[in-house]
């Protein structure tokens, strides 16, 4: 069971902008953890997008770029392009009383419309 | 390059064993925490299970405990997970990632994943 909410699906026309949030809480996000971001094409394995909240990996187009703030993180999209249609997760770590553990979020489709 | 490849998946019974390799190349293995994090079906991404870079320290979801066994040879350079009385709800792609540092808890590098069926 995901500690990370994410909308299920966000949508946009080419050229738009689209945003994906990511809820935590005290345990995770809220306790100054890092949130990062990674891409899933269909049939392929994840790809990391964002690193600590908001540092673009080498070859990562600047038009994705993420942010965080209190106890929520967020992806935003740029100039939305066909190839960005995919799956996206974020990603954090939890500490808590019963224990610690990496987190992942719901999963949010985006379709390039 | 980074390449980790994933191998040992397959259909097996519940409660039976089974037992995942992979096989790292294009970096040095032994620097680095390595871990498995596991996709079901249709379903979103849930990280399984950790080791630290001299096999000292393992970390596992709380799903999987006192189930599942990491290990990692680091002569090898390759990283194991060791399944034991596996459950239908077990049945997902696994995925070898790499850790991305010493101080960063993500991972920036990942195997194409092996599947592992679980079902009578």
């Amino acid at each position: 069971q995901s500690v990370l909410t994410q909308p299920p699906s966000v949508s946009g026309a080419p050229g738009q902008r689209v945003t994906i949030s990511c809820t935590g809480s005290n345990s995770n996000i809220g306790a100054g953890y890092d949130v990062h971001w990674y891409k899933q094409l269909p049939g392929a394995a994840p790809q990391l997008l964002i690193s600590g909240n908001s540092n673009r990996p080498s070859g990562v187009p600047d038009r994705f770029s993420g942010s965080k703030s209190g106890t929520s993180a967020s992806l935003a999209i740029t100039g939305l392009q066909a190839e960005d249609e995919a799956d996206y997760y974020c990603q954090s770590y939890d500490s808590s009383l019963s224990g610690s553990s990496y987190v992942f979020g719901t999963g949010t489709k985006v379709t390039v419309l | 390059e980074v390449q980790l490849v994933e191998s040992g998946g397959g259909l097996v019974q519940p409660g039976r064993s089974l037992r995942l390799s992979c096989a790292a190349s294009g970096f040095a293995f032994a620097d680095y925490s390595m871990h498995w994090v596991r996709q079901a079906p249709g379903k979103g991404l849930e990280w399984v299970s950790g080791i630290n870079w001299n096999g000292a320290k393992m970390h596992y979801a709380d799903s999987v405990k006192g189930r599942f066994t990491i290990s990692r040879d680091n002569a090898k350079n390759s990283l194991y997970l060791q399944m034991n009385s596996l459950r239908g709800e077990d049945t997902a792609l696994y995925y070898c990632a790499k850790s991305a540092g010493t101080t960063t808890l993500n991972f920036d590098y990942w195997g194409q994943g092996v599947l592992v069926t679980v079902s009578s």
